[in-house]
């Protein structure tokens, strides 16, 4: 099965300062990744998804970008966070057909 | 565009007995997939129960079981014999069942968040 590994799990970061994600994911090939957000006491939102290599696709316009740059790593960065950045992220993995997608413990982030 | 809604913010079951969490989605496709996704106060996402909406028999996972309507877009989660343990945000997600990386990604609901008194 699956194993996602997401950090840092914590992270605290002044407005203006650059952020990078990293996800890696375990047990699986040439997996589809995703990167989703939580606002506080909120559903989650899709941000970035990727089929592949160097394959990117957003699904809302927003001060954050993603990049795949291996098959089984998957990275969300920011040039200049902003407060509205704050969020808990979560990375997530599915293969093909009916698979489930599987989370990784995700990344709790302040921006202050 | 799909989308989940999930009526219920809130629901509260005493320990031991059944409570029944409401999901209903919007789509145009005949063939998809529905999740019923915990968050535990970890916030880890832990999969509960899934369902083939080709599929007539409703899913059936230990204590967890769906009710799933398709010509009335429904699809509740059933928890029975309620534990301490099942206090958690539960999210009922949607996805296509069409190729393509795109129709992998799971459309969520805003999520019901239930708790569990002894």
């Amino acid at each position: 099965s699956q194993t996602i590994h997401q950090w840092p799990a914590t992270l605290v970061q002044p407005v203006g300062s650059p952020l990078s994600l990293e996800c890696t994911v375990e047990g699986t090939s040439n997996p589809n990744l995703y990167w989703y957000r939580q606002a506080a006491g909120r559903g989650l939102q899709l941000l970035f998804y990727s089929v592949g290599i160097g394959q990117i696709s957003s699904e809302v316009p927003q001060n954050l970008s993603a990049s795949r740059p291996q098959d089984r790593q998957f990275i969300l960065s920011s040039k200049k966070l902003l407060l509205s950045d704050s969020g808990f992220y979560l990375c997530a993995s599915t293969g093909w057909g009916n698979s489930p997608l599987h989370f990784g413990n995700g990344t709790r982030l302040t921006v202050t | 565009a799909q989308t989940v809604t999930q009526s219920q913010p809130e629901m509260s079951v005493q320990e031991a007995e059944t409570v029944t969490l409401s999901c209903t989605y919007d789509t145009s496709e005949s063939d998809y997939y529905l999740f019923w996704y915990k968050q535990p106060p970890s916030r880890q996402m832990i999969l509960v129960i899934r369902q083939e909406a080709y599929k007539q028999q409703n899913a059936t996972e230990n204590r967890f079981s769906v009710n799933f309507q398709k010509a009335a877009k429904s699809f509740s989660l059933k928890i029975s014999d309620s534990q301490l343990g099942d206090a958690a945000m539960y999210f009922c997600a949607y996805r296509s069942a069409g190729s393509g990386g795109s129709n992998y990604k799971l459309t969520f609901g805003k999520g019901t968040l239930l708790t569990v008194n002894p």
